[in-house]
């Protein structure tokens, strides 16, 4: 079911670096969403996303960037990573209505060192 | 704020026995998703309760929404090893954005 795309799978970089992680769906969602997941544990909005030039903050997102030039294309951006960065993150989409689930993508492991 | 409780945060059970989980908000919710997370998996979409009261079945897994859809429970009958993972529910708040639980890890003992 990879309709949605995240690369890369795992990372592992040193403190101070700018990375930015890839996510790419092609069911045509509207919304997009970025989670942060410590292993087994709640999902921490970190932003979302209505749609082309729309971007909004979560709960989660000091130290990152996100940004949405097209539709099915929803990178995120740590300008510096730090060791407090080290964990999994999701990229989710859904339809606009209120009713639509999300569908998640396979997410990238990250760890700084 | 707005915060979506669940309980517990483990279950081991033997396999064959049952399974529940509970979600529990603070004000009232549109909706209710469930989501279903294996190990290393990412979260998976199960189902969604609408109506005040709603029941919904899926083979040995039962969703149940509130009457003052505030609160929601999902239970497994004779878990099997399949069963294990975590099971979030997600909550939608009155400005449309999801409210998740903290998730119950199900582990089936040895």
């Amino acid at each position: 079911e990879a309709d949605i795309y995240q690369t890369p799978r795992y990372l592992v970089i040193g403190t101070g670096k700018k990375i930015t992680l890839e996510c790419s769906q092609t069911m045509g969602h509207d919304k997009m969403y970025w989670y942060q997941q410590d292993p087994g544990m709640e999902l921490h909005l970190i932003h979302y996303s209505y749609g082309v030039n729309s971007t909004e903050k979560g709960d989660l997102s000091s130290e990152s960037t996100v940004s949405r030039i097209r539709t099915e294309h929803f990178p995120l951006t740590l300008e510096s990573a730090r060791p407090s960065h080290t964990s999994q993150y999701l990229c989710a989409s859904s339809y606009t209505g209120v009713n639509s689930p999300l569908h998640f993508g396979n997410g990238t492991r990250l760890t700084v060192t | 704020g707005q915060q979506v409780m669940q309980i517990p945060q483990y279950q081991h059970v033997q396999e064959g026995e049952d399974f529940t989980t509970y979600c529990n908000s603070s004000t009232t919710l549109s909706n209710i998703q469930w989501y279903k997370q294996r190990p290393g998996g990412h979260p998976v979409f199960l189902i969604q309760l609408v109506k005040s009261g709603e029941v919904k079945k899926q083979k040995r897994l039962t969703f149940q929404f509130g009457e003052a859809k505030k609160n929601s429970s999902l239970h497994i009958t004779a878990t099997q090893t399949t069963d294990v993972g975590t099971y979030f529910c997600a909550g939608l708040r009155s400005n449309y954005q999801l409210i998740w639980g903290a998730g119950t890890k199900l582990i089936i003992k040895p």
